[in-house]
C-alpha cells in the first residue's frame, strides 16, 4: 500500500452535472498529481498541484479544475461532464525536488457519465 | 517532444521462462525512466526507475530493467516469471526539467502455467 487515498472508489454521474474527486497524499509528500485513465488506455497527465498552485498541465480543457490544500491533499474537479469524461481518475503523490521523485499512485476513482 | 512506446500489446510467456517487456522512448533531455505495473481494478505500483548511474536497474519482485541510451530504450526483464506476474505493465518517462510523467499504452502480460 502506498499511502495515497482517494474518495470515492465509484461514481455514476449524468452528462452536464459536476463531480469533485478527493485525494489525501503520503505523509511526507508535498506535490499531488492527476490522471485520467480511460479504458485500454495509459493515463494522460491532467495537471500537478505543488504548494497549492498549479504547477502544470496536460491537455484538458478548463472545466477541469483543481485545489490543493494546506495539508497537501487535493480535490480534482469536473464540470458540465461530458460522456467522455467516464475514465479511472487516479491521483499520484511525491516529494518534490527530492532524488527519490517517484510517483505513488492510490487506487482510483472509477467514474462513469450516463 | 517527450513520448514513450510499448511495441507490444501483449506478451505470453511460460511460467518458470524469462519474461521481456519492451518499452522505447523519446525525451528531449536526460531521461527519466519508470515501471509501474496494474492489477485490474486497481491503481498502478510503482516497480523501478532509473535516474542516472548503472544500466541495469533492480525494482520490486525481482523484476530489473535495463537502459540502454543508444537505442533509446527500458526494457524490462524477468528471469522467471510468475502466475502472478499476469498484469498490465506501463512505462513512463519524464526529462529532468519537469514532473509530468508520459506514458506508454501498456503490455498486458500472460503468463501460462
Amino acid at each position: 500500500e502506498t499511502g495515497v487515498t482517494q474518495s470515492p472508489t465509484h461514481l455514476i454521474k449524468t452528462r452536464g452535472q459536476q463531480v469533485t474527486l478527493r485525494c489525501s497524499s503520503q505523509s511526507g509528500h508535498n506535490t499531488v498529481s492527476w490522471y485520467q485513465q480511460a479504458l485500454g488506455q495509459g493515463p494522460q497527465f491532467i495537471f500537478q498541484y505543488y504548494r497549492e498552485e498549479e504547477n502544470g498541465r496536460g491537455n484538458f480543457p478548463p472545466r477541469f479544475s483543481g485545489l490543493q490544500f494546506p495539508n497537501y491533499s487535493s480535490e480534482l474537479n469536473v464540470n458540465a461532464l461530458e460522456l467522455d469524461d467516464s475514465a479511472l481518475y487516479l491521483c499520484a503523490s511525491s516529494l518534490v525536488g527530492s532524488r527519490t521523485d517517484t510517483q505513488y499512485f492510490g487506487p482510483g476513482t472509477r467514474l462513469t457519465v450516463l | 517532444a517527450q513520448s514513450v512506446a510499448q511495441p507490444e500489446d501483449q506478451v505470453n510467456v511460460a511460467e518458470g521462462n524469462p519474461l521481456t517487456v519492451k518499452c522505447t522512448y523519446s525525451v528531449s533531455g536526460n531521461p527519466y525512466l519508470f515501471w509501474y505495473v496494474q492489477y485490474p481494478n486497481r491503481g498502478l505500483q510503482f516497480l523501478l526507475k532509473y535516474i542516472t548511474g548503472d544500466n541495469l536497474v533492480k525494482g520490486s519482485y525481482g523484476f530489473e530493467a535495463e537502459f540502454n541510451k543508444s537505442q533509446t530504450s527500458f526494457h524490462l526483464k524477468k528471469p522467471s516469471a510468475l502466475v502472478s506476474d499476469s498484469a498490465l505493465y506501463f512505462c513512463a518517462v519524464r526529462d529532468g526539467s519537469n514532473y509530468q510523467l508520459i506514458w506508454g499504452a501498456g503490455t498486458k502480460l500472460i503468463i501460462k502455467p
